[in-house]
């Protein structure tokens, strides 16, 4: 499945890094989503974008922030994240409120 | 508040058997629903659907019932083969909106 793709597919960083990540869809979807995966948890709804337009934020601290340049493409820019983000992060987009498809994650370390 | 409850963390099935995987929900408004699979180290892949206005949804081997009334969805998988042991997640979501809620998962696993 190469329908919404995410990376990097692992990452590891200190509580100083910034880094990004990105998610690309190719499925001609004009929503795309931020989800939050930590273990034994039912995966956590972070950012909704429809037409580029940020629709929900799910009080998700300021430390994480989305950027959608366009229907396509979305990043969410990570800066002094805390060991208690560690998780997995899934990208998934949908046609309006249709099924979501996902991509396959990023999973995060931060030491 | 959890709105969408799978209570069987994990369920055991043999071969050729049938799974079925249960999921509660708590909020009237749901009105579409949705069933994933995951392996690990993967992003969710999505199964079967099921809008509020039918009772039942089939494609090949995974059959989706909805019992409005009662709050609750099951999915059947018949017969259940090894490559079918991974998480599977429920999931709902209110009319016009984007946001889906999830549950925690169920853990097949089909013994060969």
């Amino acid at each position: 499945e190469t329908g919404v793709t995410q990376t990097p597919r692992h990452l590891v960083m200190g509580m100083t890094n910034k880094k990004s990540l990105k998610c690309e869809q190719h499925l001609g979807h004009n929503a795309m989503y931020w989800y939050k995966q930590s273990a034994k948890k039912p995966l956590e709804l972070m950012f909704v974008y429809n037409f580029k337009e940020q629709t929900e934020n799910n009080s998700v601290p300021s430390r994480f922030s989305p950027e959608c340049p366009n229907s396509s493409h979305l990043f969410l820019h990570l800066h002094t994240l805390q060991p208690e983000d560690s998780a997995l992060y899934l990208c998934a987009s949908s046609q309006e409120t249709d099924t979501q498809y996902f991509g396959p994650g990023t999973r995060l370390t931060v030491l | 508040d959890q709105q969408v409850k799978q209570n069987s963390p994990s369920l055991s099935v043999q071969e050729g058997r049938i799974s079925i995987l249960n999921c509660d929900y708590t909020n009237s408004m749901f009105d579409y629903f949705l069933w994933y699979k995951k392996y690990p180290a993967e992003g969710p892949t999505f199964l079967i659907s099921i809008s509020s206005i039918k009772d039942k949804n089939e494609d090949g081997r995974f059959t989706v019932f909805l019992n409005k009334s009662a709050k609750h969805l099951s999915l059947h998988i018949v017969p259940s083969q090894p490559g079918d042991s991974a998480v599977y997640f429920c999931a709902s979501r209110s009319s016009g909106t984007y946001k889906y809620i999830f549950g925690t998962g169920t853990r097949l696993k089909v013994l060969a």
